[in-house]
């Protein structure tokens, strides 16, 4: 099971910004680093943020990532329709000695 | 450029045994980890564990130990990931994907390998 919490969905109209959350604790976000991962339904997952704020290269600047504490977001301005995605957050943990995942959070630009 | 290319969809029956692979390029497989990572509707991604090339250290999720064995081929550039006795609940899409350093970040991924128990 999921050891990171996120909202299961979001939305936003084009145009709009949107900020998802990412939830853990002292184990994990709390102590490592934060990434997240863009998924189309069908295809792999793709490295949006890594290192809590880098972004690789190829990334549109309208990706940004934070963390605070336990917690992590990921913000999306300038809302487009090819944003529409599963949105994932990762981070290692230091209990499972391996990296732990939220459940996603299904964007629907509408 | 880095690619991950993996082995094509499996249909296989309970008890069967079954390996996936998942073959790279473009950088250096045996300086690298190799993660497996599956995704179901119902648990989202969940880490399976790794495998380091050069010396075949090999750690595994405590949800996973026990259930598969990774493994890799170094003069091909390719990683495995083997089950000896399927189970409905095997039922999946599964991935391999890079990690940076021995906690980082999953940088490339493969395509994917969807695995269907079924009898």
């Amino acid at each position: 099971q999921s050891m990171l919490t996120q909202p299961p969905s979001a939305s936003g109209t084009p145009g709009q910004s949107v900020t998802l959350s990412c939830s853990g604790g002292t184990s994990n976000i709390g102590s490592n680093s934060v990434s997240w991962f863009q998924q189309v339904p069908g295809t792999a997952p793709k490295l949006l943020i890594y290192r809590n704020n880098q972004r690789p290269s190829g990334v549109p600047d309208r990706f940004s990532g934070s963390k605070s504490g336990t917690s992590a977001s990921l913000a999306i301005s300038g809302l487009q329709s090819e944003d529409e995605a599963d949105y994932h957050c990762a981070a290692w943990d230091g209990s499972l000695s391996g990296p732990v995942f939220g459940g996603g959070t299904k964007l629907t630009v509408l | 450029e880095v690619q991950l290319v993996q082995s094509g969809a499996e249909a296989k029956k309970p008890g069967e045994s079954l390996t996936i692979s998942c073959n790279s390029s473009g950088h250096s497989f045996k300086s690298n980890w190799i993660a497996w990572v599956r995704q179901t509707p119902g648990k989202g991604l969940e880490w399976m564990g790794m495998i380091f090339p050069d010396d075949s250290d090999t750690r595994y999720s405590p949800s996973f130990q026990g259930q598969v064995t990774i493994s890799a081929d170094m003069s091909i550039n390719t990683a495995y990931l083997q089950w000896s006795s399927l189970k409905a609940s095997d039922t999946a899409m599964y991935f391999c994907a890079r990690l940076i350093g021995s906690s980082g970040w999953f940088d490339y991924w493969g395509q994917g390998t969807l695995v269907t128990v079924s009898s």
